[in-house]
C-alpha cells in the first residue's frame, strides 16, 4: 500500500524559513516523479512543485519560484521541500504526491493527508 | 502559464442525477488532464488521468473526455459519496495548473 506522511509543518514568522519532508513507502520510490500541492483553508488547489525520478527536473509555480526548493533522497525514500522567505500568503496545507510516472508530467495518483504550515507574527 | 478555467462552480444535484462538469485550457494541453475528487478534510484523490483514463479502483459511473483545450468530467448516476469538490488540472507544461474547482452539492 502507497503511503506518504508529510512532516515538519507549523507556526512561522514571516521572512522566515521551513522544511517539509514527505517520507514515502509502498512503492519504489525512485521510479516516480513527486509532486508537492497546497491547499490555502477554504481555498482551491494550487501546484507548488514538482520533481523527476532522477531529480534531472524540477518545476515550480510562479508564486514560490525562487523562494522554495524541492529535492529528493531516493536512499532515504524522502521527499523534502525547503521554504525561505515565507509570507502569510504561503499559509496551507501541504500535500506530498507521487506522480504517475518517473516523469513530471502526467498527475498525480497518491497523496499524503498534508502538514500546515501557519505563517503569522 | 496555462489557465484552467472549471465550470461551473458549484451545482446542485440529486442521487441519481448525471452531472458534467467542463474544464477548459488557455492553450492547447493535448491529453495531458487529470481529474480530482476533494471531500473536506481530506487529500484529494485522482479520477481520471490522460484525460479519459479511469484510475484504478474509481467506479464506471465516472468518465473523462475531451482533448486539446476543452475537457469534461461526467458523473453518471450521482450517489451520495459524490458529494465533494472537483478539480481539473493540466499535466502538460509547467507550472502544473489547477482549474478553480467545482462544489457538487445536494
Amino acid at each position: 500500500e502507497v503511503q506518504l506522511v508529510e512532516s515538519g509543518g507549523g507556526l512561522v514568522q514571516p521572512g522566515r524559513s521551513l522544511r517539509l519532508s514527505c517520507a514515502a513507502s509502498g512503492f519504489i520510490f525512485d521510479d516516480y516523479a513527486m509532486h508537492w500541492v497546497r491547499q490555502a483553508p477554504g481555498k482551491g488547489l494550487e501546484w507548488v512543485s514538482g520533481i523527476s525520478w532522477n531529480s534531472g527536473s524540477t518545476g515550480y509555480a510562479d508564486s514560490v519560484e525562487g523562494r522554495f526548493t524541492i529535492s529528493r533522497d531516493n536512499a532515504k525514500n524522502s521527499l523534502y521541500l525547503q521554504m525561505s522567505s515565507l509570507s502569510p500568503e504561503d499559509t496551507a496545507f501541504y500535500y506530498c504526491g507521487k506522480g504517475l510516472s518517473a516523469a513530471i508530467y502526467g498527475g498525480t495518483d497518491h497523496w499524503g493527508q498534508g502538514t500546515l504550515v501557519t505563517v503569522s507574527s | 502559464d496555462i489557465q484552467m478555467t472549471q465550470s461551473p462552480s458549484s451545482v446542485s444535484a440529486s442521487v441519481g442525477d448525471r452531472v458534467t462538469i467542463t474544464c477548459q485550457a488557455s492553450l492547447g494541453i493535448s491529453n495531458w488532464l487529470a481529474w480530482y475528487q476533494q471531500k473536506p478534510g481530506k487529500a484529494p484523490k485522482l479520477l481520471i488521468y490522460a484525460a479519459s483514463s479511469l484510475q484504478s479502483g474509481v467506479p464506471s459511473r465516472f468518465s473523462g473526455s475531451g482533448s486539446g483545450t476543452d475537457f469534461t468530467l461526467t458523473i453518471n448516476s450521482l450517489q451520495p459519496e459524490d458529494f465533494a469538490t472537483y478539480y481539473c488540472q493540466q499535466a502538460n507544461s509547467f507550472p502544473l495548473t489547477f482549474g478553480g474547482g467545482t462544489k457538487v452539492e445536494i
